[in-house]
C-alpha cells in the first residue's frame, strides 16, 4: 500500500506569512494528489486537486505543486481564516489514502 | 444546492451492527461515485469505502468483510452497512461526492456534515 507522509505535523505561523506544507508518497502517484482544509467540528473542504488545480471558490493564495512522490501546498500570505488542519490525499490504484495532517497554528 | 446528509449513527456495543445512510441532493446522483470517510476522535481522515457509477465497490483493508456499501439511485441514497463493529470503528463517518462525473477514481468535492458512530460496552 502507498503511504502518504506530511511534514511538518504542526506549523506555527503569523498572519501574512508564506506557508509551505510537504506531502511525500511512498511510491509514484503521478499527479493524483489533493489537498484539504479542515476546521474543528467541520467536514474537510477541497482546496487543490490533481496536484495543482485550484478548486472552484478557493482563494488564489492557495497553490499546489509537485508530481510523482513529492508535493507541496503553499499559502502565499496566511490569513486569519487559514488556521486549520491540512491533509493531503492520494487517489489512484483503486484506493484513497490521506496524510496524517498538518496543523497550522498561531505563532 | 449540492448537499449530502448522513444519518444513522449512534451507540452500539462491540460486535453489533449499524447501517448509515447518505441522502444526496442538488446534483445528478447517478453520474457520480460516492465514498465514505471516517475520522476517529482527535485523529486524521481514513477512507472507508467507495461505490462507483456502475456499482463497483471498494473497501479499505481495515473494514473489508465487515462493511457493505450500496446505493439506491431511485432515492438518491448511499448506505454503509457495518457489522462486527469494534471499539476502533468509533468515529465520525462522512459521505463524500467524487469530483468528476463518471470517473471511478477521483477526489471528493462535496462532503456531508458527518454522523457519529460510537462502539462501546
Amino acid at each position: 500500500d502507498i503511504q502518504m507522509t506530511q511534514s511538518p505535523s504542526t506549523l506555527s505561523a503569523s498572519v501574512g506569512d508564506r506557508v509551505t506544507i510537504t506531502c511525500r508518497a511512498s511510491q509514484s502517484i503521478g499527479s493524483w494528489l489533493a489537498w484539504y482544509q479542515q476546521k474543528p467540528g467541520k467536514a474537510p473542504q477541497l482546496l487543490i486537486y490533481k496536484a495543482s488545480s485550484l478548486q472552484s471558490g478557493v482563494p488564489s493564495r492557495f497553490s499546489g505543486s509537485g508530481s510523482e512522490t513529492e508535493f507541496t501546498l503553499t499559502i502565499s500570505s496566511l490569513q486569519p481564516d487559514d488556521f486549520a488542519t491540512y491533509y493531503c490525499q492520494k487517489y489512484s490504484s483503486y484506493s484513497w489514502t490521506f496524510g496524517q495532517g498538518t496543523k497550522v497554528e498561531t505563532k | 444546492e449540492v448537499q449530502l446528509v448522513e444519518s444513522g449513527g449512534g451507540l452500539v456495543q462491540p460486535g453489533g451492527s449499524l447501517k448509515l445512510s447518505c441522502a444526496a441532493s442538488g446534483f445528478t446522483f447517478s453520474t457520480f461515485s460516492v465514498s465514505w470517510v471516517r475520522q476517529a476522535p482527535g485523529k486524521g481522515l481514513e477512507w472507508v469505502s467507495a461505490i462507483t457509477v456502475t456499482g463497483i465497490t471498494y473497501y479499505a483493508d481495515s473494514v473489508k468483510g465487515r462493511v457493505t456499501i450500496s446505493k439506491d439511485i431511485s432515492k438518491n441514497m448511499v448506505y454503509l452497512e457495518m457489522n462486527s463493529l469494534r471499539v476502533e470503528d468509533t468515529a465520525v463517518y462522512y459521505c463524500a461526492k467524487h469530483l468528476t462525473p463518471h470517473w471511478e477514481i477521483d477526489t471528493f468535492d462535496i462532503w456531508g456534515q458527518g454522523t457519529m458512530v460510537t462502539v462501546s460496552s
